[in-house]
């Protein structure tokens, strides 16, 4: 299994730019979650999904979109990017809910300009 | 005022030694309590879950929860420098819900 992937690693921006921060996984997970990291300010969640078609805000959603339609795939989409934004971004997964183990991709060290 | 608090560090210590990680926390809704180590440039892997208080061991590392002083602990035993990295503790109210609440993290360095 290739686990949860990433793409792409490395990404600049200038602002108000759009693009899409792809993420995929093969251990066919119902529950996914895309957090961003900041130096010093831990993980905080973007927006999650519980199965196909479900998607629900985290704790700083603004500026960001998901869609869900497969099992598999969880794109987050940045509109407008803006320097606030510049950030490491993680995709994660798992089979159950939180009290399952999340497995986490490589990152996405987004730079806005 | 952080929710959950955590020294960045970094922490220093020679081989074999002990290692004591800790996080503060305000919110006592939390029950569900996590530590996870995160390389450099990798992302985060899950060491330690534990629910409500007490300790839980699992090989070199132990984790530690006080709820009454909404304190919580990861000790790391005969440190080696494989154990080098950011440790992250995290929180959750129920299992049911989806948000976790992540400290900081503390940047570790085990020195052969």
């Amino acid at each position: 299994n290739a686990g949860v992937t990433q793409t792409p690693k490395f990404r600049i921006l200038k602002i108000g730019q759009s693009m899409t921060l792809q993420c995929a996984q093969d251990m066919n997970h119902n529950y996914m979650y895309w957090y961003r990291q900041d130096p010093g300010m831990g993980l905080k969640l973007i927006y999650y999904s519980v199965g196909a078609g479900i998607t629900d805000k985290g704790e700083v959603p603004n500026g960001y979109n998901v869609s869900r339609s497969t099992t598999e795939d969880f794109p987050l989409r940045l509109e407008l990017a803006a320097p606030s934004q510049t950030s490491v971004y993680f995709c994660a997964s798992s089979y159950y809910g939180i009290q399952d183990t999340q497995y986490f991709g490589p990152g996405t060290r987004l730079t806005v300009l | 005022q952080k929710e959950v608090e955590q020294d960045p560090g970094p922490l220093s210590v020679p081989e074999g030694a002990i290692v004591s990680l800790n996080c503060t926390y305000s919110n006592s809704a939390f029950q569900y309590f996590m530590w996870y180590r995160q390389y450099s440039r990798k992302g985060p892997e899950l060491l330690m879950y534990t629910y409500s208080s007490g300790n839980k061991e699992d090989g070199r590392f132990t984790a530690q929860v006080d709820k009454s002083s909404k304190y919580i602990s990861l000790f790391i035993r005969d440190s080696q420098p494989s154990d080098s990295a950011t440790y992250l503790c995290a929180m959750s109210v129920n299992n049911a819900g989806n948000m976790l609440t992540f400290g900081g993290g503390t940047r570790l360095m085990v020195k052969p």
